[in-house]
C-alpha cells in the first residue's frame, strides 16, 4: 500500500499570499496518477487536480500541481477567501487507492 | 450537471447489516466506473470499493473484503453497497464517487452517515 504523507499539517496564511502544499509517497506513484482535492466543512471533497498537474473542470488557474515519482506539490498562487479549506492528495495508480491525511489552510 | 445522491445510512449494532444506495444523474451512468469512499475524523478519507461500468472488475479495501459487496444497476443509474457483519470501526460518512482504475474521483455525492454502536 502506498502511504501518502502531506506537509505541513496546517498552513496559516493571509489572503493574497502563496500557498505551497507537499505530498510525499512511500513509493513511486504509477503514471503520476496523483490527484488533489479540496474539502470545506460539511461538504464532499472536490477534485482540483489530476495526473499531478492537470486542472479539473472549472478550477481556476491560481491552482497548479507539479511533481513526479514520490514528491508532489499543490500551489495556490494567491489565496482567495474561498480557498481556506482542507486539501488532500490521493493516488489512483495502485491498489488500494490511498489518500493523504490532509493539509488545512487557515486564515492567519 | 452531474449529481450523485446517497441514501440508506443509519444506526446499527455490531454484526448488523445495511445497504447503501447511490443514484447518479446528469451523465451516462453505465459508462463509468463507480466507487465508495468513507471518511471519519480519526482516519480521514478511505477508499472502500470500486466497480467497473460492466460489473466485470471489482475491488475492495482489505478492511471490508468479505463483508461488503458492491453492485450496480445501470438501468436504474444506481450503485449499491451491501454491508454485512458491521463493526464499530465501519462508522463513517460514506460517499459515492465517480471514478477509479486509472481515473480520479471527479464527482462525489454529499454522503450518507453510518453509525455502528452497541
Amino acid at each position: 500500500e502506498i502511504v501518502l504523507t502531506q506537509s505541513p499539517g496546517t498552513l496559516s496564511l493571509s489572503p493574497g499570499e502563496r500557498a505551497t502544499l507537499a505530498c510525499r509517497a512511500s513509493q513511486s506513484v504509477s503514471s503520476n496518477y496523483l490527484a488533489w482535492y479540496q474539502q470545506k466543512p460539511g461538504q464532499a471533497p472536490r477534485l482540483l487536480m489530476y495526473g499531478a498537474s492537470s486542472r479539473a473542470t472549472g478550477i481556476p488557474d491560481r491552482f497548479s500541481g507539479s511533481g513526479s515519482g514520490t514528491d508532489f506539490t499543490l500551489t495556490i498562487s494567491r489565496l482567495e477567501p474561498e480557498d481556506f479549506a482542507v486539501y488532500y492528495c490521493q493516488q489512483y495508480g495502485s491498489a488500494p487507492r490511498t489518500f493523504g491525511q490532509g493539509t488545512k489552510v487557515e486564515i492567519k | 450537471e452531474v449529481h450523485l445522491v446517497e441514501s440508506g445510512g443509519g444506526l446499527r449494532q455490531p454484526g448488523g447489516s445495511l445497504r447503501l444506495s447511490c443514484v447518479g444523474s446528469g451523465f451516462i451512468f453505465g459508462d463509468y466506473t463507480m466507487s465508495w469512499v468513507r471518511q471519519t475524523p480519526e482516519k480521514g478519507l478511505e477508499w472502500v470499493s470500486a466497480l467497473t461500468w460492466n460489473s466485470v472488475d471489482v475491488d475492495y479495501a482489505d478492511s471490508v473484503r468479505g463483508r461488503f459487496t458492491i453492485s450496480r444497476d445501470n438501468a436504474k443509474n444506481s450503485l449499491y453497497l451491501q454491508m454485512n457483519s458491521l463493526r464499530v470501526e465501519d462508522s463513517a460518512l460514506y460517499y459515492c464517487a465517480r471514478g477509479t482504475w486509472g481515473s480520479p474521483f471527479d464527482y462525489w455525492g454529499p454522503g450518507t452517515l453510518v453509525t455502528v454502536s452497541p
